[in-house]
């Protein structure tokens, strides 16, 4: 199963919003309600900022929040500030029962 | 708190074995699904495997089907992940996490070297 597509890499100011978007199949996001996305700080864990397309666990700022269109999933960051600076993945089941990460963005806020 | 502690990586010839451990605590381990995840070095996330919370049902990446296993026990409340056939890009840090609508809780990894 092919990783999700994400672009490279995104930028922003502080104060500003900006869209991750992460693109799979109908066999992926286009079939599931579990995506889910998670940031990464520079060598730390990954942390789980949004579950079942559209929930935030509870600590996650309600700065960040996930939509779906199609096959295409999305997080938005409202308020940018410098500590979001990090890799965002996005990730999906899979008609297959199997799990699928996105290839990975790098937010840099300037 | 949810803490997860996996163990048994380190430096392994290609074509050799490993047997990683993931330890559960703070939660009920029996209760939920249980994967691994792996990053190789200055790369993105790839998911390998998860089990379901009997551990009857087991799934894997296409690419370690067939050379990596995933088991658990529950009553010792640890993961498992033997590999077998390694390779040299099976190198990277293998993540245990939770499952539960995604991946909510991750230990803090085991370095696996192919070399």
């Amino acid at each position: 199963h092919s990783a999700l597509t994400q672009p490279p890499s995104v930028s922003g100011s502080p104060g500003q919003s900006i869209t991750i978007s992460c693109s799979g199949t109908s066999s992926d996001i286009g079939n599931s309600d579990r995506v889910s996305w998670y940031q990464q700080s520079p060598g730390t864990v990954p942390k789980l900022l949004i579950y079942e397309v559209t929930e935030r666990p509870s600590g996650v700022p309600d700065r960040f929040s996930g939509s779906k269109s199609g096959n295409t999933a999305s997080l938005t960051i409202s308020g940018l500030q410098l500590e979001d600076e990090a890799d965002y993945y996005c990730s999906s089941f899979t008609r297959t029962s199997t799990i699928v990460f996105g290839t990975g963005t790098s937010l840099t806020v300037l | 708190q949810v803490h997860l502690v996996e163990s048994g990586g380190g430096l392994a010839k290609p074509g050799g074995s490993l047997r990683l451990s993931c330890e559960a605590s703070g939660f009920s381990f029996g209760d939920y699904y249980m994967t691994w995840t792996r990053q190789a070095p200055g790369k993105g996330l790839e998911w390998v495997a998860y089990i379901t919370s009997d551990g009857a049902g087991k799934y894997y990446a296409d690419s370690v089907k067939g050379r990596f296993t995933i088991s658990r026990d529950n009553a010792k409340k640890t993961m498992f992940l033997q590999i077998n056939t390694l390779r040299v890009d099976d190198t990277g840090t293998y993540y245990c996490a939770r499952w539960r609508g995604g991946f909510d809780f991750w230990g803090q990894g085991t370095l696996v070297t192919a070399s």
